[in-house]
């Protein structure tokens, strides 16, 4: 059974720094990894995926990594705005059932002027 | 390109009472996935539905139930509701976009059911 964890739980950085975000999973059969932002009450919006023969993805300012020998990926993003402030889940999905994502807790991220 | 629509955006409902919520996939996604979000148990995968077709569930009771319809639209219903049931309800969809296949799932804005 699958099982994600995010460290840490919250995170307050000043404008303008890199940061990085963790995520750490159990079951090495991983089919792809997901990152995704919520702001609150809303839904999720797609960040970036890694399918598990990748090593990483970047999208503008983010960067995301899989390792699976380790069980872990990670979220980078780079020069830190205030709009950049949510909560950040990572979500996997293991091989044969690709749409069966199971979530981490999350990061709260807040970034401050 | 129109995103995936849930419907209602909020309800309201007795316990005990029944509930259907609904979720239109972004135009040409087969696949649609509920789940539940609750502050203490985070975000759980309920089931997915892929051409009118339960191809996935998770570890919810039998109250919890969905099904999908020939153009992609899906319900998911929850009958004889528990207080433990208020949650916000996310669908999502994947599949093909702009003639190419991906495995990203794009989110609804969810339903927030509240149970008195």
């Amino acid at each position: 059974k699958q099982e994600v964890t995010q460290i840490p739980a919250a995170l307050s950085v000043p404008e303008g720094e890199n940061l990085v975000l963790n995520c750490s999973f159990t079951d090495s059969a991983i089919y792809n990894l997901q990152w995704f932002r919520q702001d609150p009450g809303k839904g999720l919006t797609s960040l970036l995926l890694i399918q598990s023969s990748q090593r990483e993805q970047t999208s503008g300012r983010l960067n995301a990594s899989l390792d699976k020998s380790s069980g872990r990926s990670t979220l980078y993003i780079a020069a830190s705005q205030p709009g950049d402030s949510a909560t950040y889940l990572c979500a996997g999905a293991t091989t044969g059932t690709a749409s069966k994502l199971t979530f981490g807790t999350g990061t709260r991220l807040q970034v401050t002027l | 390109k129109a995103g995936v629509t849930q419907t209602p955006r909020y309800l309201i409902k007795t316990r005990g009472q029944q509930v259907t919520l609904s979720c239109s996939p972004i135009s040409g996604h087969r696949s649609v996935s509920w789940y539940q979000q609750t502050p203490g148990q985070g975000l759980q995968f309920l089931f997915e539905y892929f051409s009118e077709t339960q191809r996935n569930k998770g570890n919810f009771p039998g109250r919890f139930s969905g099904r999908q319809f020939s153009n992609s639209r899906s319900e998911m219903n929850v009958s004889t509701l528990e207080l433990g049931d208020s949650a916000l309800y996310l669908c999502a969809s994947s599949g093909t976009l702009a003639g190419h296949f991906t495995d990203t799932q794009y989110f609804g804005p969810g339903t927030r059911l509240t149970v008195l």
